[in-house]
């Protein structure tokens, strides 16, 4: 049983580049979420989907990021312009009415 | 905010029962207590959740005080493997969970 997938694992890359998260939901669940966490600010969600409609995105830091979820099946988030203070590991949880399954994180240097 | 309040850090023998307490004075009667927990390098990972009635499941056992204004995770024995920072949240009405700092347990052998 496929658990949340998360690419790429690792992604090194330098500032003004744009970056792309992908996650690939457990089948079946409804709600998608993601996160970012540093050792300074903890684990902060940054915006949730419900059926495929963005819900909540009041934890977005800026408008360099964005998120998507063309289908049940998938969910990007973007940084575009990144900045060296968007290094952290993101990670994408989806649930099917309250429990989170979490993947296992991008891990985000930006130089 | 997560509006929950656990102690940073924690040791517990090895084979021991580990005792996380959690404060939640301002928990509504709606919201549920939800336990995760991540071990180094990896996504957290849900082990339970109550409303206000103690819970076991495979993993450990929630213990909700009457007022529900406290919680104890149990983990009846303890391994290496245990070691985890621990995170009491609250599921609200808006479905969302706010991480706190969590408890970091160190399991020692």
């Amino acid at each position: 049983d496929a658990g949340v997938i998360q690419s790429p694992r690792h992604e090194v890359t330098e500032m003004g580049q744009e970056v792309t998260l992908r996650c690939k939901p457990i089948s079946g669940h409804d709600y998608l979420f993601w996160y970012r966490q540093t050792m300074m600010r903890g684990l902060e969600l940054l915006i949730y989907f419900n059926n495929n409609v963005p819900i909540d995105d009041s934890g977005m830091p800026e408008d360099r990021f964005s998120a998507k979820m063309p289908n049940a099946s998938f969910s990007t988030l973007k940084i575009q312009p990144s900045e060296p203070r968007d290094s952290a590991v993101y990670f994408c949880a989806s649930s099917l009415k309250d429990t989170q399954h979490f993947g296992d994180g991008t891990r985000l240097s930006i130089l | 905010d997560a509006k929950t309040t656990q102690p940073p850090s924690m040791d517990c023998a090895e084979g021991r029962a580990a005792n996380l307490p959690c404060n939640h004075s301002t928990i509504s009667g709606n919201e549920y207590v939800y336990w995760y927990r991540q071990i180094h390098s990896q996504g957290p990972q849900y082990i339970i959740h109550g409303l206000k009635n103690n819970e076991t499941n495979e993993m450990a056992s929630l213990i909700i005080t009457e007022d529900r204004k406290s919680s104890t995770l149990i983990l009846p024995h303890a391994t290496l493997r245990d070691t985890a920072v621990y995170y009491c949240t609250r599921l609200n009405r808006d479905d969302k969970i706010i991480f706190g700092k969590g408890t970091r347990l160190h399991i020692l052998p």
